[in-house]
C-alpha cells in the first residue's frame, strides 16, 4: 500500500544532542511537509518542500533544517534540541497545489522527548 | 495571522447521538476545508473535504461549509464510542496556495 513511514517513532535525546528524523513516502508526491504538535496544540507546520524548492515557515527557529535528498525521503534535523522542541513530529504530504489536491496525507508520528 | 478556530470541547454524546463539531476561520479567501480525526497518540487521517458551500455527505459523516459566515463543520450521526477521538480543522489559504493552517481540535467523547 502506498503510504508515508516516519522513523523512528520514538526518539530519545538529550539536552543539546542533534537528533535526525526521517519520512519516506511511497506516494509519489511532489510536496512533503513537516509539522511540530504538542499536546492540546494544532499541527504547527516548520517547513515544506515542493520538489526540491525548499520554503521555511518565518517563525520556524533556526535550530531546526530540513533536507530531501530525492522525492522519496525528506529528514528533519534538530541541531541542539532543547526541552521544548519535545514533541509529535509529523511529516504529510501532498500530490500538488492545485485546489482538488491540497489534501495531505500524514505518517504515524515520531515522538520526540528530550532529557 | 490567519486562524483557524474551534471549540477544545470536550463534546459528549450519547452513542447513536449526532455530535457536531464547528469551525471558523479568519482568511475569507481560503478555498479548501479538510476535517481530520485524531486518536490520542496516533497522526491526522483525512476523515472529509469540501470545497463549495453547502453540504457534503460521505457515509455517517456529512460537512457543512458556509463561506459568508466563514464557518465549516461536521456532523456525525449515529456516533459509536470509536468515534471518540480530537477532530481538527484544516483551512487552506486562497494565497500562497499549498499553506494549511490547523486548529487545535474539538476533543469528542461518545459515550456507550
Amino acid at each position: 500500500d502506498a503510504m508515508v513511514i516516519q522513523n523512528p517513532r520514538y526518539q530519545v535525546t538529550q539536552f543539546g544532542k542533534p537528533v535526525t528524523l526521517s519520512c519516506s513516502q511511497t506516494l509519489n508526491h511532489n510536496v512533503m511537509y513537516w509539522y511540530q504538535q504538542k499536546s492540546s496544540q494544532a499541527p504547527k507546520l516548520l517547513f515544506h518542500y515542493y520538489d526540491k524548492d525548499f520554503n521555511n515557515e518565518a517563525d520556524t527557529p533556526d535550530n531546526f533544517q530540513s533536507r530531501r535528498p530525492n522525492t522519496s525521503f525528506c529528514f528533519l534535523d534538530i541541531r541542539s534540541p532543547g526541552l521544548g522542541d519535545a514533541a509529535m513530529y509529523l511529516c504529510a504530504t501532498s500530490r500538488d497545489f492545485s485546489s482538488s489536491l491540497y489534501e495531505q496525507f500524514f505518517g504515524p508520528g515520531t515522538r520526540l522527548t528530550v532529557l | 495571522q490567519k486562524e483557524v478556530e474551534q471549540n477544545s470541547g470536550p463534546l459528549s454524546v450519547p452513542e447513536g447521538a449526532i455530535a457536531s463539531l464547528n469551525c471558523t476561520y479568519s482568511d475569507r479567501g481560503s478555498q479548501s476545508f479538510f476535517w481530520y480525526r485524531q486518536y490520542s497518540g496516533k497522526s491526522p487521517e483525512l476523515i472529509m473535504f469540501i470545497y463549495s458551500n453547502g453540504d457534503k455527505e460521505d457515509g455517517r459523516f456529512t460537512a457543512q461549509l458556509n463561506k459568508a459566515s466563514q464557518y465549516v463543520s461536521l456532523l456525525i450521526r449515529d456516533s459509536q464510542p470509536s468515534d471518540s477521538a480530537t477532530y481538527l480543522c484544516a483551512v487552506t489559504l486562497g494565497t500562497g496556495g499549498f499553506k494549511t493552517i490547523f486548529g487545535a481540535g474539538t476533543r469528542l467523547f461518545v459515550k456507550a
